[in-house]
């Protein structure tokens, strides 16, 4: 079990760019959550999808954030027009079923500096 | 305002000590606890949780619940340098509606050898 893989490990994009930020959830998992995290705000939670469908975006910046699952092997976070604020490391992680008892495994994360 | 509260926001131990953390919910609605370790570095790996009030043992890691305050404290007995690591509590409601997993900004643990 390769665990939740994220892609890329490293991001640099320039102020303005766009970012697409990849996530694989385990095999078999059927809920997939982004977090993203900088030393200042902690851990932040921004969305969640359950069987590929969007549950829960509340967290999600709205204007310039969007996250699509258009398959169960994989999610993708998408950033427009980046800023340096939006400068952190995003975490996707999964969970084997839908609920507030299960266990959320994480992935490496990836590192988005905006310059 | 952070709806999950940690303190202290770092603590140094000796090697061998007792480590303490606490986390507290200002959201009546949580009713399960987590708490998740990160190296540096690398993801959150969950460590433990507790649904019910009372305690709860895994080897030299100890965790209580008061639902009632809703507060939550970690114990690491016998601390080791490998446990140096940002301790994460997180709280979810218990309801199957709309979830999400809160993080408070976590206790930074330095065992010192």
């Amino acid at each position: 079990n390769a665990g939740v893989i994220q892609t890329p490990r490293h991001k640099v994009t320039g102020k303005g760019q766009e970012a697409t930020l990849w996530c694989e959830p385990i095999s078999g998992h059927s809920a997939v959550f982004w977090y993203r995290q900088t030393i200042v705000q902690g851990l932040e939670f921004l969305t969640y999808f359950r069987n590929q469908a969007p549950i829960d975006d509340s967290g999600m910046p709205k204007e310039r954030f969007s996250a699509q699952m258009p398959n169960q092997s994989h999610s993708t976070l998408k950033i427009q027009s980046t800023q340096p604020q939006d400068s952190a490391v995003y975490l996707c992680a999964s969970s084997l079923a839908w609920g507030s008892a299960e266990t959320l495994y994480f992935g490496s994360g990836t590192r988005l500096t905006v310059l | 305002q952070q709806k999950v509260q940690q303190s202290p926001e770092s603590l140094i131990v000796p090697e061998g000590g007792m480590a303490s953390l606490n986390c507290t919910s200002s959201d009546r609605n949580v009713d399960y606890f987590w708490w998740y370790r990160q190296h540096s570095g690398k993801s959150p790996k969950m460590l433990m949780s507790i649904f019910s009030n009372g305690e709860k043992e895994e080897g030299r890691f100890t965790v209580h619940l008061n639902k009632a305050s809703l507060h939550t404290s970690l114990h690491i007995r016998d601390s080791q340098p490998s446990d140096s690591a940002l301790y994460l509590c997180a709280a979810s409601p218990a309801s199957s509606g709309s979830w999400q997993l809160i993080f408070g900004s976590g206790t930074q643990l330095t065992v010192m050898p």
